[in-house]
């Protein structure tokens, strides 16, 4: 099984400052069309997962910006240029190139 | 509006069985990937499994924490998908959700079912 590690696992941000989640995965996510399937999603207190990036770097339809994906092979990066208080949750990165595995989350808070 | 309703969450004995539900609409229900997705108490999400449209074989594909327990099945003429959960152990417990997958990935995620196996 392909396991996703996170890091940190706790992420206090001023708001308006950057911040930066790594994700790295137990083998290489290039499936065999060449795409890379590494997801990133946000998870707000009370509420179900929600995609923000497909592919790497794909912004789905409806996220601010300020979010972006990059990375290849194993290691990835999901950035928040300026922190915002809807922010607030936790981050789970996802490869879906061997069935569907999850990293074990980012809880990220306003410090 | 893109809607996944999940239902059929309960309080179940360990052994037992239950059935959750999915009613889907809003998009083409037959064309899409589906998958069960569970997150137990204080944990990240889980997937258990998939089902792929008629189109592309209409076949599942398993998690092996529930292979041979859990079954995925669709009524694409209801625009329903299904989760048959047997043999349920307290560690099935966890909120149940339904997602359409797009991109290599669930895009879109209902609200979820909880789902209690305790004695």
């Amino acid at each position: 099984d392909v396991v996703m590690t996170q890091s940190p696992l706790s992420l206090p941000v001023t708001l308006g400052q950057p911040a930066s989640i790594s994700c790295r995965s137990s083998q290489s996510l290039v499936y065999t069309d060449g795409n890379t399937y590494l997801s990133w999603f946000q998870q707000r207190p009370g509420q179900s997962p929600r995609r923000l990036i497909y592919k790497v770097s794909n912004r789905d339809s409806g996220v601010p910006d300020r979010f972006s994906g990059s990375g290849s092979g194993t290691d990835f990066t999901l950035k928040i240029s300026r922190v915002e208080a809807e922010d607030v949750g936790v981050y789970y990165c996802m490869q879906g190139t061997h069935w569907f595995t999850f990293g074990q989350g980012t809880k990220l808070e306003i410090k | 509006e893109l809607q996944l309703v999940e239902s059929g969450g309960v309080l179940v004995k360990p052994g037992g069985s239950l059935r959750l539900s999915c009613a889907a609409s809003g998009f083409t229900f037959s064309n899409a990937w589906m998958s069960w997705v569970r997150q137990a108490p204080g944990k990240g999400p889980e997937w258990i499994g998939h089902i792929k449209s008629k189109t592309d074989g209409g076949t599942t594909d398993y998690a092996a924490p529930v292979k041979g327990r859990f079954t995925i099945s669709r009524d694409d003429s209801k625009n329903t998908l299904y989760l048959q959960m047997n043999s349920l152990k307290t560690e099935d417990t966890a909120v149940y959700y339904c997602t359409s997958d797009l991109d290599g990935g669930p895009r879109h995620w209902g609200q979820g079912t909880l789902v209690t196996v305790s004695s």
